[in-house]
């Protein structure tokens, strides 16, 4: 069964104070590892994708890396903007196109 | 551009009574899936469907069920409304070929 799991489970920093959010995983056979950034009432909103182990993607003050087991979210000198609740999914080699989510991260960036 | 929307966004009802949560995508996607989302738990799948009348049951869909006769659509209907299924509800599409999933809104769904 594929597994997910976020830590911690919520982080306080001050900006400009770089962090990462860790996102441990036990799949079958990967087929990628997805963030995502999740706003208060509103749908999470995709933000990377990575298919193998090694591989790095980057927006703005956000880079994911992806180890065989884990992935990590580094923040570099965070802004009030980027507080918000990150999830972390995996695509597993028999999901036939089904998630399997953690519970998330929730980030609060103080000024 | 394209989207998917949820309506309503916002819905109070009673116990036992059926509702329908509606979800609609542009992305002419085949696949959609259907959320809830409460704390202590994260994202839950309940259905999912790979095309035209095409439906999946997911881990959490006692209580609830799906119909696809069109790509576009994909509404959840709570047979008999209960407690326990006061949440907040996200609809999702992918591509066939792809697994990232592009997420609704949501509906918050209070049963009283």
């Amino acid at each position: 069964e594929d597994q997910v799991t976020q830590s911690p489970e919520a982080l306080r920093l001050q900006e400009g104070e770089s962090s990462s959010l860790n996102c441990s995983y036990t799949v079958s056979g990967l087929r990628g590892l997805f963030w995502y950034r999740q706003d208060p009432g509103k749908g999470p909103e995709f933000l990377f994708t990575l298919y193998s182990a090694g591989e790095e993607k980057e927006k703005e003050r956000l880079k994911a890396t992806l180890t065989k087991k884990e992935s990590f979210l580094h923040i570099t000198a965070p802004k009030p903007e980027d507080s918000a609740t990150y999830l972390c999914a995996l695509a597993g080699g028999t999901s036939y196109g089904k998630l399997t989510f953690g519970q998330g991260t929730i980030l609060t960036v103080h000024p | 551009d394209a989207e998917i929307t949820q309506s309503p966004r916002h819905k109070i009802t009673e116990t036992g009574r059926q509702v329908t949560l509606a979800c609609h995508q542009t992305w002419n996607h085949n696949n959609m899936f259907w959320y809830r989302q409460d704390l202590g738990h994260g994202l839950r799948l309940i259905h999912y469907s790979y095309g035209v009348q095409d439906t999946n049951k997911g881990e959490v869909s006692d209580g609830y069920s799906v119909s696809r006769s069109n790509t576009e659509d994909l509404p959840l209907t709570l047979e008999s409304a209960a407690s326990s299924q006061t949440s907040v509800y996200f609809c999702a599409s992918s591509e066939s070929s792809g697994d990232t999933q592009y997420f609704g809104p949501g509906t918050r769904l209070t049963v009283l």
